[in-house]
């Protein structure tokens, strides 16, 4: 039973304009949600994060947004670059002493020149 | 600053070998984790550490071993090697519980 949940394995955008990346999760004890970025035979890196208690929380051109109500959210990258292109993953961390990290699957994001 | 080494990076081993994958770190931190990447199901913890001799397992344990006698050093061992275990696995570390993991650049392990 996979608790978060990144329902497109790939996304392809033209340089300049907005990628949007979405993820879903079903447990209601995850409190802080980050999203990773993977290039090819490295490690993930960290990208950007959030808490419950916001709605939003922006980084330069990165934007991750929460509905948790819908136990939604999703990362907005504007204007997206060719280096943007890599797999970016979804996690979450439950509230408590463990707070281990539940990943997503991950998104391919092509940005096209 | 070295951060998260992770050694080797390649690896072929035979069914029922054992061996050991190396994760070491340099920031101090307190958090070590071990995950493995198989294609379409993301990071999946395996191990993890809060501090120097203290463990436990994460969401696929079985198969794999990890000891923390240093702050620095969290390797994974696996007892006898399966094909199932064919994977890339990611050490990572963070200095609390409430900051983002710092991850190593991988191990690409083949069982055959």
């Amino acid at each position: 039973d996979q608790q978060v949940k990144q329902n497109s394995p790939s996304l392809s955008v033209q340089e300049g304009r907005i990628s949007i990346l979405n993820c879903d999760y079903t447990n209601s004890m995850f409190d802080y949600f980050l999203w990773y970025k993977k290039y090819p035979a490295e490690g993930p890196t960290f990208l950007i994060s959030i808490s419950s208690i916001k709605d939003k929380n922006e980084d330069g051109r990165f934007t991750v947004f929460l509905n948790k109500s819908a136990k939604h959210l999703s990362l907005h990258i504007v204007p997206s670059q060719p280096g943007d292109s890599a797999v970016y993953f979804c996690a979450a961390m439950p509230s408590g002493s463990a707070r281990q990290l539940t990943f997503g699957s991950g998104t391919q994001l092509t940005v096209l020149p | 600053n070295a951060g998260v080494t992770q050694t080797p990076k390649f690896q072929v081993l035979k069914t029922g070998q054992s061996m050991t994958l190396q994760c070491a770190q340099d920031m101090n931190h307190e958090y070590m984790s071990w995950y493995r990447q198989d294609p379409g199901m993301g990071l999946r913890l395996i191990h993890y550490s809060v501090g120097a001799g203290i463990t436990d397992q994460g969401e696929v344990p079985n198969g794999y071993n990890v000891s923390r006698s240093t702050t620095e050093d969290f390797p994974l061992r696996l007892l006898s090697a399966a094909p199932s275990q064919t994977s890339v696995y990611f050490c990572a570390s963070r200095l609390t519980g409430n900051q983002p993991q710092h991850f190593g650049d991988g191990t690409r392990l083949s069982i055959l």
